[in-house]
């Protein structure tokens, strides 16, 4: 079993429309959890990086919160654009073993005009 | 600063063929971690690196792939006899310490015919 899980696994929405995506981790202790971006083709793209102190960290108009105690995470997309299509990856690296990302299997957005 | 850079970009290689993927890090890094991503799914890591010395290998197969790093160049992933298995985008990551940065390659997609 994964140790990162997200949901949806895909959303549609539409230009200017805000979601959420969420990542549920058994990973413990944890070091740090990763948002990233991936567009089709591409490298993944960090896109905030939270401590297990942290509650929520602001990119732009992503906004990614972290609860340490029920192991969740969410990404928040504000007012999304076309360029926000792309695959959202939630990771998050143990404290054990601080350079092994565990990576979820991601949330693809499809955003539309 | 040109960034993780990995060629070739794609790859095609015939059932027993072997295949050769290459990886810069940015400059600086010497640090160095492969990661495969199959169809699908989520990315896996596959091996970390320090120049000249395998640090984990754990994500690997045992046979027919190998990994390094040389003092100068860049580092190799190498799979010989390759199968239809095989075929995944293969990314790199660098960091200029232990814990992986956020900065990963554009991705090698091998195809396995």
């Amino acid at each position: 079993k994964n140790q990162v899980e997200q949901s949806p696994q895909s959303l549609i929405i539409l230009e200017g429309k805000n979601c959420t995506l969420q990542c549920n981790y058994t990973v413990s202790p944890f070091s740090n959890l990763r948002w990233y971006k991936q567009d089709t083709g591409r490298g993944p793209v960090s896109l905030t990086i939270m401590t297990f102190s942290e509650n929520t960290k602001s990119n732009g108009r992503y906004t990614a919160t972290l609860d340490a105690d029920t192991k969740q995470s969410s990404l928040h997309i504000t007012a999304s654009q076309l360029s926000d299509s792309a695959s959202y990856i939630c990771v998050v690296i143990a404290l054990s073993n601080d350079y092994k990302l565990s990576f979820g299997a991601g949330t693809t957005v499809t955003v539309r005009a | 600063n040109a960034g993780v850079m990995q060629n070739p970009r794609h790859l095609v290689r015939r059932r027993g063929q072997e295949a050769r993927l290459r990886c810069s890090p940015m400059k600086g890094h010497s640090h160095v971690y492969w990661y495969r991503q199959l169809p699908e799914e989520g990315l896996k890591f596959m091996v970390y690196l320090q120049k000249e010395n395998i640090i984990d290998e754990s994500g690997m197969p045992k046979e027919r792939f190998s990994a390094e790093f040389p003092k100068e160049g860049p580092s190799i992933l190498r799979i010989q006899q390759v199968v239809r298995g095989d075929s995944a985008a293969y990314f790199c990551a660098s960091s200029p310490q232990r814990q992986p940065e956020a900065f990963f390659g554009q991705g090698t997609r091998l195809t396995v015919v």
